[in-house]
């Protein structure tokens, strides 16, 4: 099965600063990869996806990824960070081994982004 | 164009009762998926319905059961509540089934916060 690990349950940058949050999967066959962003009382808004076409990803926000198969990551940057980029952020791989599966999410425990000014 | 809505936003209820909370999908979107989110963790996998038909089912106890109706709205239900039920419960929906368009993106609505007393 696939699964994914957010290394640092909180980062926390200065406004301006580069934003790095950490994702690293496990899976068996090429992966399916998303970014998730959460802000306070509200529910997950897609930042990007990684569906092979690229490594490097491009999402809303000015947020960018890029695969590497090599390390088995999935880091999120943003070269300059604002303070409305505060939330917490989740990577997700979707389930896929062929046959019965069915393409649910698996969620990383999700890493909180501060900014402070 | 609105969005996932899910209603209600808030709901107390005390242990033993049962209770049952409501999705509309994105307009044209037939595939709907549950999950929970307890807090400080992810989001897990409870159910996915594609065109009324019960697609997946993650790792919950029979008290959880869910339906969706002809219109592709869904309804998720749960007995016998207990303190552990706690929790965001998130619907989100994709244009596609993601048991074969693995890279569709899944759309999540702001949750139904569910408290247990």
């Amino acid at each position: 099965a696939q699964s994914v690990t957010q290394l640092g349950s909180h980062v926390s940058v200065s406004e301006g600063a580069l934003v790095l949050l950490r994702c690293n999967y496990s899976s068996s066959v090429p992966p399916y990869l998303f970014w998730y962003v959460q802000y306070p009382n509200q529910g997950l808004q897609l930042l990007l996806k990684y569906t092979s076409a690229a490594t490097l990803v491009k999402g809303i926000n000015g947020f960018e990824a890029e695969f590497k198969k090599s390390e088995t990551s999935f880091h999120l940057t943003k070269p300059s960070a604002h303070m409305s980029d505060a939330a917490e952020y989740f990577c997700a791989v979707s389930d896929y081994a062929g046959g019965t599966s069915y393409g649910k999410l698996t969620f990383g425990q999700g890493t909180i982004l501060t900014v402070h000014p | 164009d609105a969005g996932v809505t899910q209603s209600p936003t808030h709901l107390i209820k005390t242990r033993g009762q049962h209770v049952t909370l409501r999705c509309s999908p994105i307009s044209g979107h037939k595939s709907v998926s549950w999950y929970q989110q307890v807090l400080g963790q992810g989001p897990q996998f409870i159910f996915q319905y594609y065109e009324k038909e019960e697609r997946g089912r993650g790792n919950f106890p029979d008290r959880f059961s869910a339906r969706q109706f002809p219109n592709y709205s869904s309804e998720l239900n749960v007995n016998a509540l207990l303190l552990g039920d706690s929790a965001l419960y998130l619907c989100a929906s994709s244009s596609r089934w993601t048991g074969f368009h693995y890279n569709q993106p899944q759309h999540f609505g702001d949750g139904t916060r569910l408290s247990i007393l």
